[in-house]
């Protein structure tokens, strides 16, 4: 069984702080994806990232996935209070249904 | 911007009710998922589908039941609610014709409380 772990589980931060959150795993990803979902709502796509090693940057945000593909970061620069939410990573392989990590809740206080 | 839609967003009812949860989509994606999350918890895979007439149940078991006549149209059915089926339901989609580096994107929910 695919399994995600994510870490922290919680973190709160002052506005314009620096901070990077993981995803990682035992197994390998061919894909792996960011959301960030608010209470209320449903999980909004951030990023996917397919290749070993991949960067890709989202403004403030920064993703990469580790070269063996059983990892990923989210590091965001400046945290401003919209940042705010449920960091969520998911990861498919080939025929195989999602699998979710447990999330990061991320608190930016002004 | 994801073309999935989830109606009614909130829902309120009593115990021994039946009530259906509306999923659509409009990106022609052939595979489309449900999901029960309670708050601030994990998302757990109830049911899924690779197309139309195609239904499979997901990890946690859910005495909901689906259905998949259109492939834009997933409904999810409780024939009888109870207060242990609240929670949130979230739709999402993807192209499976892409295998696995497809994504998932999700509709915006329907909060159910069961009284």
């Amino acid at each position: 069984t695919q399994l995600l772990e994510q870490s922290p589980q919680f973190l709160s931060i002052q506005e314009g702080e620096n901070l990077t959150v993981y995803c990682n795993s035992s197994s390998v990803f061919s894909s792996l994806q960011w959301y960030r979902q608010e209470p209320g709502e449903g999980p909004v796509l951030l990023v996917t990232v397919v290749t070993g090693g991949e960067v890709k940057k989202l403004k403030r945000l920064t993703f990469q996935f580790g070269d063996a593909r059983k990892d990923s970061s989210l590091h965001i620069t400046a945290a401003q209070p919209g940042d705010t939410g449920l960091y969520l990573c998911a990861g498919t392989t080939y025929g195989q249904n999602f699998v979710f990590g447990p999330g990061t809740r991320l608190s930016v206080l002004p | 911007e994801a073309d999935i839609y989830q109606t009614p967003r909130y829902l309120v009812i009593g115990t021994g009710k039946k009530i259906t949860l509306e999923c659509s989509q409009t990106m022609g994606h052939d595979k489309m998922y449900w999901y029960q999350q309670d708050p601030g918890m994990e998302l757990h895979l109830i049911h899924y589908s690779y197309g139309v007439n195609s239904t499979e149940k997901g990890d946690l078991s859910s005495e909901s039941t689906v259905s998949r006549i259109r492939t834009e149209h997933f409904p999810l059915t409780l024939e009888s609610a109870r207060p242990s089926h609240t929670s949130q339901y979230l739709c999402a989609s993807s192209d499976a014709s892409r295998g696995g580096t497809d994504t998932q994107y999700f509709g915006p929910g329907t909060r159910l409380t069961v009284l």
